[in-house]
């Protein structure tokens, strides 16, 4: 089956940790993203890349970190910069621009 | 700045009611534009798109939407809501001058058996 893959699907963090939300796809898709989702608002995008070893900042990057060392692999880690963590954070791919997203099933992060 | 606006967050509908959920946007050069949906315990998923041509557009399941340029509306429709419509629907929006989709905040729509 072809999909975007998320993990965990529950995560909690401890004040002044970092933490890695894993995302990855097989739909040979070029762009890869990072939404996060709070209730009653929009998905916002954090991080996104277009091919691999490139990214650029969505519009709230502060706090969060990503990496892009292979087609099928986007990580995201959360910072201890991070103030406001808690939230639903969801990630996508496409294979053109923006034509069509995928979704994963998203990680909810916690914070202890 | 850009922004696409969803005018109810929790709509509640018998069944076979009828649906119109608002979305509008505020951008007024070229857009593309979306409905995505997201069912209880499923994946987000696109519902139906309009990137040019007949403003009427036809999705999955019965679902369309009309762009009303004038209005800046991508309102979605269907005649006769079903149990299984019950989700979550995002508006969303492309414009020609941003890579990147601007989405609204959703509406939960609940359909009562």
């Amino acid at each position: 089956d072809g999909g975007i893959t998320q993990s965990p699907k529950y995560l909690f963090r401890k004040e002044g940790q970092n933490v890695t939300l894993s995302c990855e796809q097989n739909l040979n898709h070029d762009a890869m993203y990072w939404y996060r989702q709070d209730p009653g608002q929009g998905l916002r995008l954090i991080y996104y890349s277009q091919i691999v070893n490139d990214f650029q900042k969505g519009d709230i990057a502060e706090g969060y970190s990503v990496s892009r060392e292979k087609k099928e692999s986007f990580p995201l880690t959360v910072t201890s910069a991070q103030k406001n963590p808690t939230a639903f954070y969801l990630c996508a791919s496409s294979s053109i621009r923006s034509e069509k997203l995928f979704f994963g099933s998203g990680t909810q992060l916690s914070v202890l | 700045a850009q922004s696409v606006s969803q005018h109810n967050h929790h709509v509640i509908l018998s069944e076979a009611a009828s649906l119109e959920l608002g979305c509008n946007y505020s951008y007024g050069g070229t857009v593309n534009l979306f409905w995505y949906v997201q069912y209880p315990g499923q994946h987000l998923q696109l519902l139906l798109k309009y990137f040019s041509g007949d403003p009427l557009v036809k999705g999955i399941k019965g679902f369309e939407a009309e762009f009303i340029k004038s209005k800046f509306s991508f309102n979605l429709r269907k005649p006769s809501v079903q149990w299984s419509d019950t989700a979550e629907y995002f508006c969303a929006v492309l414009p020609d001058s941003n890579y990147q989709l601007i989405w609204g905040a959703g509406t939960k729509l609940i359909i009562k058996p």
